[in-house]
């Protein structure tokens, strides 16, 4: 089966960190594009991070630019995202979505199940 | 960056009804328009790609249509599952993708 599981979600204190995992299974992890999406209670959808795929390059809202750092693993089929200094703004469930990234098209075809994440004191 | 306005942000229909959903881009993005679908306490899926090509497995009453600027999410005729919040999304600049706000579709 073709899925993506998160893990890492937690309750930290402002200005602290946290790293969220991200393990991919049944597919061939490397040749896709993968990202970080997040929803904050009752909000939209945003987008965060993503990353191609040997990790050469990285993207970010701006809202998390020096703050995140997404990266992966292609040996253990694992994406990861580093959150430090974190704001009470970036409680959210954050999704780890594959990419398809083609020519004429680009989309976000598999998503796993989320993993909370709580900044509050 | 590129911002994403759906409309409207709510919606009422009875099942058997025809539906559309707007979403408008603030600038051209030709067809890198994305639809997902998202039950409360669950993930999105992917519904349409590419503003008007359908993901597997998504069934036929869902098209969508659009380029530009100006896209739209039909529902042909609704059943009880597809009351849910769709998104938006362009993916035009891989750089920064962005999301619209959601449109709730609730039962009359």
């Amino acid at each position: 089966e073709v899925q993506v599981v998160e893990s890492g979600g937690n309750l930290v204190q402002p200005g602290g960190s946290l790293r969220l995992s991200c393990a991919a299974s049944g597919f061939t992890f490397n040749i896709y594009w993968m990202n970080w999406v997040r929803q904050a209670p009752g909000k939209a959808l945003e987008w965060v991070a993503n990353i191609n795929q040997d990790g050469s390059e990285k993207y970010y809202v701006r809202s998390v630019k020096g703050r995140f750092t997404i990266s992966r693993d292609n040996a253990k089929n694992s994406l990861f995202l580093q959150m430090d200094n974190l704001r009470a703004e970036d409680t959210a469930v954050y999704y780890c979505a594959r990419g398809f990234y083609g020519d004429y098209d680009n989309f976000f075809d598999i998503w796993g199940q989320g993993t909370l994440v709580t900044v509050s004191s | 960056d590129i911002q994403m306005t759906q409309s409207p942000s709510s919606l009422s229909a009875s099942v058997g009804d025809r539906v559309t959903i707007t979403c408008r881009a603030s600038q051209s993005i030709s067809t890198y328009l994305n639809w997902y679908q998202q039950k409360p306490g669950k993930a999105p899926s992917l519904l349409i790609y590419a503003a008007s090509s359908l993901q597997s497995g998504v069934p036929s009453r869902f098209s969508g249509s659009g380029s530009e600027t100006d896209f739209t999410l039909t529902i042909s005729s609704l059943q009880p599952e597809d009351f849910a919040t769709y998104y938006c999304q362009q993916s035009y600049s891989t750089l920064s993708i962005t999301f619209g706000q959601g449109t709730r579709l609730e039962i009359k």
